[in-house]
């Protein structure tokens, strides 16, 4: 199954609000990481959390990271219209020597001006 | 930042053609890449990894004879979808990963496959 589980899976906010997103997931990490992507588009690296940082900041991102709950939240401040995509979470494990990127389900954020 | 690219960035092909896709790292040596295929509104799904001039490692589910996947060069990786039918149509992803910063990933910009 997937690692990372992301909540909401679609978030409709206005412009201006604030938007937050979590990511659980299931076993030790090495880092996690928060990804963006645009309909039909690649991906976007927002934001990489090592497993000993609780939380980071990126402009008008806030990344947090709880390993004892085995969970990550992502604020989006002052939101734009030009936020809206699909945010994923992804969490790197080793395994076997070397370490993989798993997803999330993502969560699908609207803004509306 | 280090750049991944592929080509084609879309395909439609006939039922039953195979497909070559291309992913390159352009200033870095990617000892690791890695393929992901996404369905529409889902996530990225790992198929595969892939070490320069070794055989990639299939994730379960993923038919190797399907998706052949060769790893020549440490700048070249290519995805090779044998007898294409219409539930392969999907967005194929790849990263690569550099051995001096093996942390992060870096992602191209996918390729859009249509089978008819």
């Amino acid at each position: 199954s997937q690692q990372g589980e992301e909540d909401p899976q679609a978030l409709s906010i206005q412009e201006g609000e604030n938007a937050t997103m979590n990511c659980s997931y299931k076993t030790s990490i090495n880092n996690l990481q928060w990804y963006r992507q645009n309909s039909g588009r690649g991906l976007v690296h927002l934001i990489l959390i090592r497993s000993n940082e609780r939380e980071k900041h990126s402009g008008r991102l806030r990344v947090t990271l709880d390993t004892s709950k085995k969970s990550s939240s992502l604020l989006i401040t002052a939101s734009r219209a030009a936020d809206t995509a699909s945010y994923f979470c992804a969490t790197d494990v080793s395994l076997g020597g070397y370490s993989t990127l798993t997803f999330g389900k993502g969560t699908m954020l609207l803004v509306s001006p | 930042g280090a750049v991944v690219s592929q080509h084609p960035s879309w395909v439609i092909c006939k039922s039953g053609t195979s497909v070559k896709i291309e992913c390159r790292s352009l200033d870095f040596q990617a000892t690791t890449m890695f393929w992901y295929r996404q369905f529409p509104k889902q996530s990225l799904m790992l198929m595969a990894t892939s070490n320069e001039g070794s055989k990639a490692t299939y994730e379960q589910g993923v038919e190797k004879d399907k998706f052949l996947i060769n790893h020549a060069s440490l700048t070249l990786s290519t995805l090779t979808v044998t007898s294409a039918h219409p539930e392969d149509s999907s967005f194929y992803i790849c990263s690569a990963r550099d051995h001096a910063g093996w942390k992060t990933q870096y992602f191209g910009p996918g390729t859009r496959l249509l089978v008819l």
